[in-house]
């Protein structure tokens, strides 16, 4: 009930194409999904994140879809560039402290 | 400060010996959370802390782990009689009023058991 799973583990995506994650769960009180990015070496930073009352969220070239009927969400990276190259993680959490995270997503970008 | 700190980015350490790792979280962050990441694999919750309730150790993979936290700043993560198992990277994060959305982390402490 706890878990958030996130396909693909990895991906390899032509520069200027859209890069597409995954995550689903189960727990219906999950009420915030962020997306996070890290790159080697550092920790992972907040990239975008929704909440259960949209469908979408945009900012700049990074979407969230979220499908609540399906209890899934997405991230989609629109003309990606090898910059984006890193790893991403889903995650859910209810109002309280705890973040459940999916188990990442390296996404290679080919110039 | 400006950001989550933590020290040191890097430890190489002997099987059996006891280490100490810091964080400094983000001034006026209430929560402050500990994770360990293996070499590509996701993160693994190890223990919370918020203000001055009783931690959350619920993460913790043995009794040779321990946290301590003072008040709302530093803490420390302590590895005790270190196995190679351990080896991994140390990532602390704040959030302020242990609000999920308000997430920082630190870059980490790469932790190498030899």
């Amino acid at each position: 009930q706890q878990q958030v799973k996130q396909s693909p583990q990895s991906l390899i995506v032509q520069k200027g194409g859209i890069s597409i994650i995954n995550c689903a769960y189960e727990n219906t009180a999950f009420d915030y999904f962020p997306w996070y990015q890290q790159f080697p070496g550092k920790g992972p930073a907040l990239l975008i994140a929704i909440r259960p009352d949209v469908s979408e969220k945009k900012e700049g070239r990074f979407t969230i879809s979220f499908n609540k009927s399906a209890k899934q969400f997405s991230l989609h990276i629109m003309d990606s560039q090898p910059g984006d190259s890193a790893t991403y993680f889903c995650a859910a959490s209810t109002s309280n402290y705890q973040l459940i995270w999916g188990a990442g997503t390296k996404l290679i970008i080919k110039p | 400060g400006a950001g989550v700190s933590q020290s040191p980015s890097n430890k190489v350490t002997e099987k059996g010996k006891d280490v100490e790792l810091r964080c400094d979280p983000i001034s006026g962050h209430t929560a402050l959370y500990w994770y360990r990441q293996r070499l590509g694999q996701g993160l693994e919750f190890l223990i919370y802390f918020q203000g001055n309730s009783a931690p959350d150790k619920s993460g913790l993979p043995s009794d040779r782990f321990s946290a301590e936290r003072t008040g709302e700043s530093v803490s420390t993560l302590t590895i005790q009689r270190t196995q190679q198992e351990d080896s991994a990277v140390y990532l602390c994060a704040s959030s302020p009023q242990g609000q999920a959305y308000g997430y920082t982390f630190g870059s980490g402490t790469r932790l190498t058991v030899v």
